[in-house]
């Protein structure tokens, strides 16, 4: 199984600032045949599911807003928010999707500081 | 707009059963996977079972093999859960979620449903 290893587990940042997830993953997510990292991003506000954010580790979902990027490939990646507003926080996860079980990260707790 | 609604959440002893369903609206449902998912209370979450589109072909976590079953009806757009055996540790929410695309080849989770609390307690 992929293991998927986020950091920090919790987070505090300032409104404006910028908020940085990373995730790590125990195997390439990377698929060479296509130069595809199976690798998505899903924000969970208390009392709802998950939302989708980002696929193919970079790929902003329609409706998203653009303060949300990921970056990264292989094994690490990383989510990140470039002006934070109160209506981001929430906890984020990473999930691989390159082979089932498709296992995700143990969630980042994003708070404001 | 695409649509998801579990039901059949509820108290159960464990090694009793419960069979979970999820109605979708909104797109073809036919044509795509769609998974469980699950999460523990206050805990992360956990990928339970897919389907392929057609429900030839199922997938399970470790930890439920053996005693899900993942099955679908196309013709009344809906998935369903059998849970068999159940344990304490299979407490909480079951989500189902659409597969990314309908080809198999994206399995993120998009959209979900609002979920379903099963409780397995004696």
């Amino acid at each position: 199984d992929i293991v998927m290893t986020q950091s920090p587990d919790s987070l505090a940042v300032s409104l404006g600032e910028r908020a940085t997830i990373n995730c790590k993953s125990s195997q390439s997510v990377l698929y060479t045949s296509n130069n595809k990292n199976y690798l998505a991003w899903y924000q969970q506000k208390p009392g709802q599911p998950p939302k989708l954010l980002i696929s193919w580790a970079s790929s902003r979902e329609s409706g998203v807003p653009g303060r949300f990027s990921g970056s990264g490939s292989g094994t690490d990646f990383t989510l990140t928010i470039s002006s934070l507003q109160a209506e981001d926080v929430a906890v984020y996860y990473c999930q691989q999707y390159y082979s089932p079980p498709y296992t995700f990260g143990q969630g980042t707790k994003l708070e404001i500081k | 707009q695409v649509h998801l609604v579990e039901s059949g959440g509820g108290v159960v002893q464990p090694g009793k059963s419960l069979r979970l369903s999820c109605v979708a609206s909104g797109f073809t449902f036919r044509s795509y996977p769609m998974h469980w998912v699950r999460q523990a209370p206050g805990k992360g979450l956990e990928w339970v079972a897919v389907i392929s589109y057609d429900g030839s072909h199922q997938f399970y976590a470790d930890s439920v093999k053996g005693r899900f079953t993942i099955s679908r009806d196309n013709s009344n757009n809906a998935l369903y859960l059998q849970m068999n055996n159940l344990r304490p540790e299979d407490t909480g929410v079951f989500y189902c979620a659409r597969a990314g695309d309908a080809e198999g080849t994206s399995n993120w989770f998009d959209p979900w449903g609002q979920g379903t609390l099963v409780t397995v307690s004696s």
